[in-house]
């Protein structure tokens, strides 16, 4: 079946660290990947996404490699800023209207 | 720009209320959603349409129904509101895809309240 795995919250960073939330994935055939943001009291924002292997999604200073042989999807940026205090949830497609999430990582910027 | 209005940011009502719950997309989109967001147990499809007058069910249907007379608008019934039911709303839209590379547009939620 289809699934989504990423890991658990909160992450805690100094601004301007580096981050890296891992996402890894197991899908039935060729799915699409994405990230969204949830900022407090708000819905989900798309982030980025990639549809194929070896594609790099990115946005604002965040990227994302979709690879195959690993089944993963690791959100990276180099240089965090307190604006980015958000949840950020990884998402898969597989067609047909069928969206599978993460349970969503918690990340805290502080200054 | 996509643009996914829900009709509501914050919503009380009393067990046993029928409430709706409104959601109106700008971009033309064939297909439309209703999550639910509970803390522990991430996003729940309730229901989806791919179309006018169409419906599925989702992973947890018990309890609501849904209705889409006209492609912009989704609404979300909850017949008889339980305490249950208190949760944030998430309605989202996309175009139609075979391959699912279509990303989900999602509105600023509906927290809503069952007292």
């Amino acid at each position: 079946g289809n699934s989504v795995t990423q890991m658990e919250g909160p992450v805690t960073l100094s601004e301007e660290a580096f981050l890296t939330i891992n996402c890894t994935y197991t899908a039935t055939g060729y799915p699409s990947l994405f990230w969204y943001v949830q900022y407090p009291g708000e819905g989900l924002q798309l982030l980025l996404k990639a549809t194929k292997a070896d594609d790099k999604g990115s946005n604002k200073g965040f990227e994302a490699t979709y690879r195959k042989e690993t089944t993963s999807f690791h959100l990276e940026k180099g240089s965090v800023q307190v604006s980015d205090s958000a949840v950020y949830f990884c998402a898969l497609s597989a067609g047909f209207n069928k969206f599978y999430f993460g349970s969503g990582t918690k990340l805290n910027v502080k200054p | 720009d996509v643009k996914v209005t829900q009709s509501s940011r914050y919503l009380v009502k009393r067990t046993g209320e029928k409430v709706f719950l409104e959601c109106v997309q700008d971009m033309d989109h064939e297909n439309m959603f209703w999550y639910r967001q509970d803390p522990g147990l991430g996003l729940r499809l309730i229901y989806f349409s791919y179309d006018v007058k169409m419906k599925e069910k989702g992973d947890i249907p018990e309890g609501y129904s849904v209705s889409r007379e006209k492609k912009e608008r989704f609404s979300l019934i909850l017949e008889s509101a339980s305490t249950n039911q208190t949760s944030m709303y998430l309605c989202a839209s996309s175009l139609s895809s075979g391959q699912g590379n279509s990303p989900l547009h999602f509105g600023n939620g509906t927290r809503l309240t069952v007292t």
